[in-house]
């Protein structure tokens, strides 16, 4: 089974905090992809990697950047985290290519409070 | 642009019961493919049906079926005999294969199988 592990399922950080959410995948893929959830907006993009050191933005990477350092680690950062990136994170990957029948796979979630 | 959309952020049905969960989306390209997602309270998120743009026949997947209608740009899911461990938020996406190559998902539909 392939298996997208999230660091923390729940963090609480304060105004201002830089923020590292990471993400491991164990099925040598080669997408990456972070997402954020929020009610009644459902699921949006924020950055994807392709391959190693690669990173696009999606529709929502104000306030983010990324890190792919390693093909199975994704890393989410929040430079000065703000109250309204209070959400759940949620982190996925797929094969190679941005092929529609390339299954994304997804993490647990982290579900991040900023105070 | 690709918009997907879902209508009812919530339904709740008894056990045993059909259900079925609406979705319509927009894009002017004419290959395209459509997923539904189901993510179960505190659980990570699974694919559960793809639809594929060019294929007039809806796919089906023991319980869950999809009706596929390209000229109304309707995709809705079908959940038949439903079951206790069906309860979960459900959300639509749609995948092109032009353009930003990405999901695109709806707000989600909160569902509820009671006893």
């Amino acid at each position: 089974d392939v298996k997208v592990t999230q660091s923390s399922r729940y963090l609480v950080k304060r105004t201002g905090e830089k923020v590292f959410l990471e993400c491991v995948q164990d099925m040598d893929h080669e997408n990456m992809f972070w997402y954020r959830q929020d009610p009644g907006l459902g699921l949006r993009l924020i950055y994807f990697s392709y391959d190693v050191k690669m990173k696009e933005k999606g529709d929502i990477p104000e306030g983010y950047s990324v890190s792919r350092e390693k093909k199975e680690r994704f890393s989410l950062i929040l430079e000065s985290a703000s109250t309204n990136q209070t959400s759940m994170y949620l982190c996925a990957s797929s094969l190679r290519g941005l092929r529609p029948d390339n299954e994304q796979f997804f993490g647990p979630g982290t579900r991040l409070t900023v105070l | 642009a690709q918009t997907v959309t879902q209508s009812q952020p919530e339904m709740s049905v008894q056990e045993a019961e059909t259900v079925t969960l609406s979705c319509t989306y927009d894009t002017s390209e004419s290959n395209y493919y459509l997923f539904w997602y189901k993510q179960p309270p505190s659980r990570q998120m699974i694919l559960v049906i793809r639809q594929e743009a060019y294929k007039q026949q809806n796919a089906t997947e023991n319980r869950f079926s999809v009706n596929f209608q390209k000229a109304a740009k309707s995709f809705s899911l079908k959940i038949s005999d439903s079951q206790l461990g069906d309860t979960a938020m459900y959300f639509c996406a749609s995948f092109t294969l032009q353009g930003a190559q990405k999901l695109v998902f709806g707000q989600g539909t909160r569902l509820t199988i009671n006893p």
